[in-house]
């Protein structure tokens, strides 16, 4: 089976600031796994995937994220927050064993302050 | 050029009632999905969906339905719809395989009264 599990539902940090936000998987198998945001009233959008080639992965926006096996660990990360980084972040998990589908964690809403 | 799009964006309606919610996605993939966000943002897989197969999340109610009249359409018919069913529904789709990452639509807010 395949889950993830975000540690924190809500992070705050001050504009300028670095975010992590951090999510664990749990697979049988090698997983894929992605990071989406979500703007308030509007669908989700990829900002990155891991397909088991490079571990560190660049999204889009500045953000990027690091796969550790050793740690089960794929948490998402970017230098200085902006105002515009304010939404909700969704880690996800796939595998083909599973019918390709896609098993989202909690989210973690994202506040930044001015 | 909308890649995956659903309508309507708002479904307000009566408990009882039936009602269906479309999406079509022009990517030419293969696998379709539809996913409900609950008030707290969970998203829950209910279906996914390629002309081969029609997978089920078995804690989905059977008076939940997908309708795929060709590759590039999965309708959700709901039937006898119930106050808990208020949520956001989101449409997606992907290709099979491995790695490929899934595209949303917008999401249909449905209230019921």
């Amino acid at each position: 089976a395949q889950s993830v599990t975000q540690l924190g539902s809500h992070v705050s940090v001050s504009e300028g600031a670095l975010v992590l936000l951090r999510c664990n998987y749990s697979s049988s198998v090698p997983p894929y796994l992605f990071w989406y945001v979500q703007y308030p009233n509007q669908g989700l959008q990829l900002l990155l995937k891991y397909t088991s080639a490079a571990t560190l992965v660049k999204g889009i926006n500045g953000f990027e994220a690091e796969f550790k096996k050793s740690e089960t660990s794929f948490h998402l990360t970017k230098p200085s927050a902006h105002m515009s980084d304010a939404a909700e972040y969704f880690c996800a998990v796939s595998a083909p064993v599973t019918g390709n589908q896609f098993y989202f964690g909690t989210g973690t809403s994202l506040t930044v302050i001015p | 050029d909308t890649a995956v799009s659903q309508t309507p964006k708002y479904l307000v309606t009566q408990m009882g009632n039936d009602k269906s919610i479309k999406c079509e996605q022009n990517l030419g993939h293969d696998t379709m999905y539809w996913y409900k966000q609950d008030s707290k943002k969970f998203l829950k897989i209910m279906f996914s969906y390629n002309n081969k197969e029609l997978i089920i999340n078995e804690t989905v109610p059977n008076r939940f339905s997908p309708k795929s009249p060709d590759k590039a359409h999965l309708n959700l018919h709901i039937n006898s719809l119930e106050l808990g069913d208020s949520a956001v529904y989101f449409c997606a789709s992907s290709l099979t395989g491995g790695g490929t990452e899934a595209f949303f639509g917008q999401g249909t807010r449905l209230t019921v009264v």
